[in-house]
């Protein structure tokens, strides 16, 4: 089955500087992969997502990457701010099963 | 529209007693998740129901736990003889599912605290 693993676990950036959280996935059968931010004591939220027939999708400070080769798409954020403190999680589903795969999260931290 | 609810917001209980957790999903979405998450930790996957078809219980972490889907909406996950390490935020997801497309829409979460 499905295997994802997100890296790192942790991650301190100072304000403005960029971000980026990278997630692996095992079966090449999975063909998209979300997004998720959940700040603290709240609900996870979608934020972004791509599908396997595209390499790069980009939402304002936000984009994804994918590497369908290598098996590994990746979350960047660019001119960080406080508020996109939060745990970042990311995930993986193969199209005929509607389970989310998830990583394990990375808690990033945005420093003043 | 309305989003995902769950029931209670929280809930303090005792060792040994049963609990009962609700979900109400959003309105068409076939697809129901049940998550556990405790503090600090990621998202462990409890069980999933999709639609008529038989739910994949393959998350439940022992016999003590159990959930049903009435009528295709409302779920329910029962947690028999609670134990301490049963404490954590419970976590209901929905969505539809169509185009391969999964966006899961969560619940606020029902906090168990088993003293």
């Amino acid at each position: 089955g499905e295997n994802v693993e997100q890296h790192p676990s942790t991650l301190s950036v100072q304000e403005g500087d960029s971000a980026v959280i990278k997630c692996t996935y095992s079966d090449s059968a999975s063909n998209y992969f979300p997004w998720y931010k959940q700040e603290l004591g709240k609900r996870p939220q979608l934020i972004i997502d791509i599908r396997s027939n595209v390499g790069e999708k980009k939402d304002q400070r936000i984009a994804v990457t994918l590497n369908k080769t290598a098996k590994h798409f990746s979350l960047h954020i660019t001119e960080t701010q406080p508020e996109d403190s939060a745990v970042y999680f990311c995930a993986a589903s193969e199209g005929s099963n509607y389970q989310l795969i998830w990583g394990a999260g990375t808690k990033l931290i945005i420093k003043p | 529209g309305a989003g995902v609810s769950q029931s209670p917001s929280n809930k303090v209980t005792e060792k040994g007693k049963d609990v009962e957790l609700r979900c109400d999903p959003i309105s068409g979405h076939t697809a129901l998740y049940w998550y556990r998450q405790s503090l600090g930790q990621g998202l462990e996957f409890l069980i999933y129901f999709q639609g008529n078809s038989a739910p994949d219980k393959s998350g439940l972490p022992s016999d003590r736990f159990s959930a049903e889907r009435t009528g295709g909406s409302v779920s329910t996950l029962t947690i028999q003889r609670t134990q301490q390490e049963d404490s954590a935020v419970y976590l209901c997801a929905s969505s539809r599912t169509s185009g391969g497309i999964n966006e899961q829409f969560f619940g606020p979460g029902t906090r168990l605290t088993v003293l």
